[in-house]
């Protein structure tokens, strides 16, 4: 399991764009990189994946490196419905659940 | 897709008491099942987690114990609540290790 490192907050307007890069120096050939969101009094949810290069989905684009060293979560055009927690989260497949959920990055999103 | 149920949203015990919590997975069998505890402000700390009805492994030595009677039930438990037992506890599933955990709304748990 890869110790990850990820800025404690981040604040971001409306309608723009919000990178949140993840540091895991020690992640292992097998790990996969994990993004999930939390809201207040709520459960994190998943919302991205990947291993490589660049992963999008309807919510996100995940960017990872070729060393894998470090991986950015990108947010477009944020509303103020993406004021939340992130966590990233990097590990084998096979041990998700186990894993630590550190403090994540407090995004907070003004009109 | 799997839906986590978990109630109360909310509780209220003094300190002392005995604590039961109770997380039920529709959509699924054979979940892999966690419960997390998170403080204020704070990551997720994994408690317990179980790959089948029966068993249960501790990641954490507490006051607390979990048990899974059934497939798709997972119970937190404790028999004297602390003031160090308050915090907000999630209790997540996945199928299969290589899959994304679902997690439900978490009880808040306040202790007196």
């Amino acid at each position: 399991l890869a110790k990850t490192t990820q800025p404690i907050s981040m604040d971001s307007y409306e309608g723009q764009e919000v990178n949140i890069t993840c540091s895991h120096n020690n992640i292992a050939t097998n790990d996969y990189i994990t993004w999930y969101q939390q809201f207040p009094s709520q459960g994190p949810r998943f919302i991205i994946q990947g291993y490589k290069t660049k992963v999008t989905n309807e919510v996100a684009s995940l960017f990872i490196p070729a060393d894998r060293k470090s991986s950015t979560l990108s947010l477009p055009r944020v509303s103020l419905s993406d004021t939340a927690v992130y966590y990233c989260l990097a590990g084998e497949t096979d041990s998700w659940g186990k894993l630590q959920f550190g403090a994540g990055t407090q995004v907070v999103v003004t009109p | 897709s799997q839906t986590i149920h978990q109630w109360p949203a909310t509780l209220v015990q003094p300190v002392g008491s005995p604590l039961s919590l109770e997380c039920t997975v529709e959509g699924t069998s054979n979940p892999n099942l966690y419960w997390y505890r998170q403080a204020a402000g704070r990551g997720l700390q994994l408690l317990f987690y179980s790959v089948g009805i029966g068993q249960i492994s501790s990641e954490v030595p507490q006051n607390l114990s979990a048990s899974r009677p059934q497939d798709r039930q997972f119970i937190l438990s404790s028999k004297k609540l602390l003031l160090s037992d308050s915090g907000f506890y999630l209790c997540a599933s996945q199928v299969g290790f290589t899959e994304k955990l679902f997690f439900g709304s978490g009880t808040q748990l306040s202790v007196l």
